[in-house]
């Protein structure tokens, strides 16, 4: 069975703070694609990044990068000279390379808030 | 824009009255989903459908059903909706092709049941 731990349930910050989400995950597939989505609180869903498990490159997108290690099974996200638009509930999933479509396992998610 | 659309994005309904949600998409993606969220936490997996085979999960009330009448719609029906369903309600999208499975949301639709 898969599972998503994000042990940060909520973090604070001041602005301009530079601030990493934590992400671990089990899963037995070989296979498979972890992703970062942000909720702000109008409710959408929005899509950061997906990582394949044979991709182990690090990202970085603006003040986003991410540090995917295998070895310890995790993904984490940090922002840089975090602003308040970046307030928002950020949750990590991890989905099985199924042909039937992806069915995700989120991590219960960790409440980023960002004071000026 | 390619987006997925929800309305509407916000409904009340009475307890035990029918409401049908609405999704559509202009991502021409294979495949639809469903997701209830309750306050603070993760979302969670209704069903599915894979062009049009119908996937629902395990633990899904019967209570809900969906339908999906061509590529770019898929509706969710409530038949009795109950308080305990209060909830935002998300649909997603994906393409379900060798190393494509991001997942693109909706804006959601809020429920209250009075």
């Amino acid at each position: 069975a898969q599972k998503v731990t994000q042990a940060q349930t909520e973090i604070s910050v001041v602005e301009k703070e530079d601030v990493t989400l934590d992400c671990v995950y089990e899963t037995r597939d070989t296979t498979y694609y972890l992703f970062w989505y942000k909720q702000p609180p109008s409710g959408e869903l929005v899509f950061l990044i997906r990582r394949n498990s044979f991709d182990e490159q690090n990202e970085i997108s603006g003040r986003y990068s991410w540090n995917f290690q295998k070895s310890t099974s995790s993904f984490n996200f940090t922002i840089t000279a975090s602003q308040v638009v970046d307030s928002a509930v950020y949750f990590c999933a991890l989905s099985e390379a199924e042909t039937s479509g992806s069915r995700l396992t989120f991590g219960e998610g960790t409440q980023l808030t960002v004071n000026p | 824009d390619a987006m997925v659309i929800q309305n509407p994005r916000y409904q009340v309904t009475q307890f035990g009255k029918p409401v049908t949600l609405s999704c559509s998409q202009t991502l021409n993606h294979n495949v639809m989903y469903w997701y209830q969220q309750k306050s603070s936490q993760a979302p969670k997996l209704l069903f599915h459908y894979y062009d049009k085979d119908f996937n629902n999960e395990a633990d899904t009330p019967d209570n809900f059903q969906s339908r999906r009448p061509n590529t770019s719609f898929c509706f969710l029906d409530i038949r009795s909706p109950g308080l305990g369903d209060a909830a935002m309600y998300l649909c997603a999208t994906s393409m379900s092709l060798a190393g494509t499975h991001t997942q693109y949301f909706g804006p959601g639709t809020r429920l209250t049941v009075l």
